[in-house]
């Protein structure tokens, strides 16, 4: 039972132009949620947050939507630049209602930036 | 980067062994977790920590074992390695069990 899902593996993007990155989850108690990048050979490394109190949170180039009724957040990389090809994982916490700080993962979506 | 180091970095071992890996933080964090990668699956979580001795498992926690006798340390035993155990796998940690901060990852080869 996968509760966080990323249905595209991959994703290619010319440099400069908008890259958006797709997550969809199903357990409604969810109301935290993270997007991780990572390069090969390395850890994760967090890049940006929303809670579900918010629909949209922005961070420089960075910017994460949450569409709370569909149960689905996306990530917004504009303009995308060589640099940002890695793999990007969505995940999901249910913070309000529990105090485990259990985090739940997508499969990964592997941005390839083109320049 | 987050005081997080992980040991062995990389281990092959024989199918049947034990297996320890160690995770070590100098943060002082309460919450732990243990993940492991694999392609088509993501980060999967195997067991994490909310306090010393307090641990429960994740989504695939068959095969493993935790402990966590101190703030600074979660060691994450494979009992009996097999072949589908050959995974990186990753340590994180967490102040406040929202954000996550992982380590470098440990590369581990079942033969």
């Amino acid at each position: 039972d996968q509760q966080v899902k990323q249905n595209s593996p991959s994703l290619s993007v010319q440099e400069g132009r908008i890259s958006i990155l797709n997550c969809d989850y199903t357990n409604s108690m969810f109301d935290y949620f993270l997007w991780y990048k990572k390069y090969p050979a390395e850890g994760p490394t967090f890049l940006i947050s929303i809670s579900s109190i918010k629909d949209k949170n922005e961070d420089g180039r960075f910017t994460v939507f949450l569409n709370k009724s569909a149960k689905h957040l996306s990530l917004h990389i504009v303009p995308s630049q060589p640099g940002d090809s890695a793999v990007y994982f969505c995940a999901a916490s249910d913070i309000g209602s529990s105090n485990t700080g259990k985090l739940i993962f997508g499969q990964g979506t592997t941005l390839q930036v083109k320049p | 980067d987050a005081g997080i180091t992980q040991s062995p970095r990389h281990k092959v071992t024989e199918t049947g062994t034990p297996v320890t890996l160690r995770c070590h933080q100098t943060e002082n964090h309460r919450y732990m977790y243990w993940y492991r990668q694999d392609p088509g699956h993501g980060l999967r979580l195997i067991h994490y920590s909310y306090g010393v001795k307090d641990t429960d498992k994740g989504e695939v926690s068959d095969g493993y074992s935790v402990s966590r006798s101190k703030t600074e340390d979660f060691l994450l035993t494979l009992e009996s390695a097999t072949s589908s155990q050959t995974s990186v796998y990753f340590c994180a940690i967490s102040e406040r069990g929202n954000t996550i901060y992982f380590g470098e990852g440990s590369w581990l080869t079942v033969v």
